[in-house]
């Protein structure tokens, strides 16, 4: 069935290197993904998001790359910085509301 | 300021007692959202609200029940019907279904422990 999965549950990382968080979808079909992320005790917020018909997004500090080939979806964080410390959430999207979401990776940045 | 809350922060209630969960929202979205997070699991989603007073099931609806009399309102009750009540809430919102509707816009969560 339909599912989204993160290589690895928790990742550390230096403050001032790079981050990169990886994702695997199954569902070939799906036309858009999103980032997510989610600090202790609130609610997701939006990060960034690519639609399928791309292989790289940039934002602010934050880079998503798609490879469509493997379905493999990853987040770069430059420069990671204590507040990029929580939970990070790939979820992917086919058609209107219908959003799943995977289990997350938790960041934690040492200082 | 614009967005979506939702209290209490945390409740507690005995087994068999059923409880509602608020949801308000400001935003001016057409659609919203429930969702329960369990440790160690991504988001489920419980129901939906295209428009008002419409809603659909989502993936795990049983023991759910939600209305929608109003555009900024999607109160959410947990009965007693479900067996593992225990977890905590979140509610979003969006500007519409559709490609829009894929930024979802997320509340403080509420979490809810059952005893």
């Amino acid at each position: 069935g339909e599912s989204v999965g993160l290589h690895l549950p928790t990742l550390s990382v230096q403050e001032g290197d790079n981050s990169i968080i990886n994702c695997a979808y199954s569902n070939s079909a799906s036309d858009y993904f999103i980032w997510y992320k989610q600090e202790s005790g609130k609610g997701p917020q939006f990060i960034i998001d690519i639609r399928s018909n791309m292989d790289k997004r940039q934002g602010q500090r934050v880079t998503v790359l798609l490879n469509k080939t493997v379905k493999h979806l990853s987040l770069q964080i430059a420069a990671t910085q204590p507040g990029d410390s929580a939970v990070y959430f790939c979820a992917e999207a086919t058609g209107g509301f219908k959003t799943i979401f995977g289990a997350g990776t938790r960041l934690f940045v040492k200082a | 300021d614009g967005g979506i809350t939702q209290s209490p922060k945390y409740l507690f209630r005995k087994e068999g007692q059923n409880v509602t969960l608020s949801c308000e929202q400001n935003l001016n979205h057409d659609a919203m959202y429930w969702y329960r997070q369990d440790p160690g699991q991504g988001l489920r989603l419980i129901y939906y609200s295209q428009i008002v007073n419409d809603f659909q099931k989502g993936d795990i609806a049983e023991g759910y029940s939600v209305s929608r009399e109003k555009k900024e309102s999607f109160p959410l009750t947990v009965t007693s019907a479900q067996k593992n009540p225990t977890a905590f809430y979140l509610c979003a919102s969006s500007i519409a279904l559709g490609t829009s509707a894929y930024e979802q816009y997320f509340g403080p969560g509420t979490r809810l422990t059952v005893t």
